[in-house]
């Protein structure tokens, strides 16, 4: 696509609920970045996908967070039992092979709100 | 460890002013990528400029204008004249190659008509 997709762009749930939020990033990115950007915060890096590998997934938060990415293409962040300070905007980014120069590439982000 | 520093939570100007967004790094690495991003209220990151750690020579882009000086760690972001369309949240970003970009808490700037 023109540029990276994010869906859903909202989703309320309830607390202890499971959720999927997925990104298509732009079609020839190899690399694909999670970010999530709580109420007055900065961008929180999640995790980072090469192709399919995640060589760093050192900010998934709890394990309740995972991701994968499947194809080199699409990626699922999935939430187990959410509770309400997972409550945040969730963006994917991703660049081109050549990740030297650390340019990235947002969607517009899945904001979630955990009741 | 990779830190950056946005000092400034919230910027009101009127328009036409000129305003200055501070950024302030940390990193140990002598190679490293300094940003800026813009996200307007539509949400999206908007990228605006990259600037590597070798080259610290100032960069003027219509209204826009950089200032890198490595020997205060800062990378500051100044908007001339500015206008209502400016009115985003600005991020300042850190990249050395081993680590994701790194991100300052970002800086609320709202220009008033």
């Amino acid at each position: 696509g023109a540029g990276v997709s994010q869906s859903p762009s909202n989703k309320v749930t309830e607390k202890g609920k499971d959720v999927e939020l997925r990104c298509d990033p732009i079609s020839g990115h190899t690399a694909l970045y999670w970010y999530r950007q709580s109420l007055g915060q900065g961008l929180e890096f999640l995790i980072y996908f090469q192709g399919n590998s995640a060589p760093d997934k050192s900010g998934l938060p709890s394990d309740r967070f995972s991701a994968e990415r499947t194809g080199g293409s699409v990626s699922t962040l999935t939430i187990q039992r959410t509770q309400q300070e997972d409550s945040a905007v969730y963006l994917c980014a991703s660049s081109f092979p050549a990740v030297n120069t650390g340019e990235l590439f947002f969607g517009e982000g899945s904001r979630l709100t955990v009741l | 460890a990779q830190k950056v520093t946005q000092a400034q939570t919230e910027i009101s100007v009127v328009e036409k002013e000129d305003v200055t967004l501070d950024c302030v790094y940390e990193t140990r690495d002598t190679t490293y990528y300094l940003f800026w991003y813009k996200q307007p209220p539509s949400g999206e990151l908007v990228f605006l400029i990259r600037r590597n750690s070798f080259d610290e020579q100032n960069e003027i882009s219509g209204r826009y204008s950089w200032n890198f000086q490595k020997s205060t760690s800062s990378f500051n972001f100044t908007i001339t004249a500015s206008q209502v369309v400016d009115s985003a949240v600005y991020f300042c970003a850190l990249y050395s190659g081993n680590t994701p970009l790194v991100f300052g808490k970002g800086t609320r700037l709202s220009v008033i008509a």
